[in-house]
């Protein structure tokens, strides 16, 4: 079975512009999770959609949104880019059932870098 | 408010020594429990969990417990290997529905 894919897997924007990161889940999950990694701040939560709704937010400002399409794969996009937006991006997905205990796979990540 | 706290790295240790990663978590509740192992140039993957209090997780040699009393879910290994070498995090799925990662601990294993 085919695992989480995301794309572009690099980026390089400039401040002020905006991204769109793509995230297709493996076939039969139904919830996507997308987080931000930085050296400084670690692994955090930005949002998760389920059934094409979003079911879960983190901490973020609203430069940073999401939809999910009927076929489960979603986008995220962020807008008027920071220097400190500069992360590892990572989609994950799941079953979306037994959200408390559900195990998430993982994409590669996509690397955005803004200069 | 949830959190994780887990073992500063970097760790490095030779083969086949015995590994420890502590881990510690503050919750609402009792929340399921993952450590995740993060490879170099990859996404994470789940290495193991555990969803109440005394289950064991366990795979490929890595174990952890879920410990109420002390609120700690400590991986451990018996017999490390150079490919174990990678970044660990320990997370919780948290009363407000999310996880919640530690900081990761870094670990290297030398031949």
């Amino acid at each position: 079975k085919a695992g989480v894919t995301q794309t572009p897997r690099y980026l390089i924007k400039t401040r002020g512009q905006q991204v769109t990161l793509s995230c297709s889940p493996i076939s039969g999950h139904r919830s996507v999770s997308w987080y931000q990694q930085t050296p400084g701040q670690g692994l955090q939560f930005l949002f998760e959609y389920f059934s094409e709704t979003q079911r879960n937010k983190g901490n973020f400002p609203g430069r940073f949104s999401g939809r999910q399409f009927s076929n489960s794969r979603s986008e995220m996009n962020v807008s008027t880019l920071e220097l400190g937006d500069s992360a590892l991006y990572l989609c994950a997905s799941s079953l979306g059932l037994a959200v408390a205990t559900d195990t998430q796979y993982f994409g590669p990540g996509t690397r955005l870098t803004v200069l | 408010g949830d959190s994780v706290t887990q073992m500063e790295g970097p760790v490095t240790l030779s083969e086949e020594a015995f590994l420890t990663i502590n881990c510690t978590y503050t919750a609402t509740g009792y929340p399921s429990l993952f450590w995740y192992v993060q490879y170099p140039g990859e996404g994470l993957q789940l290495l193991l969990k555990a969803t109440k209090a005394d289950d064991k997780g366990s795979n490929k040699g890595f174990e952890a417990t879920y410990r109420k009393e002390t609120t700690s879910f400590h991986l451990e290994k018996g017999s490390v290997q150079v490919s174990d070498s990678a970044v660990y995090f320990c997370a919780q799925y948290s009363s407000a529905s999310k996880i919640i990662f530690g900081s990761g601990t870094r670990l290297s294993i030398r031949p």
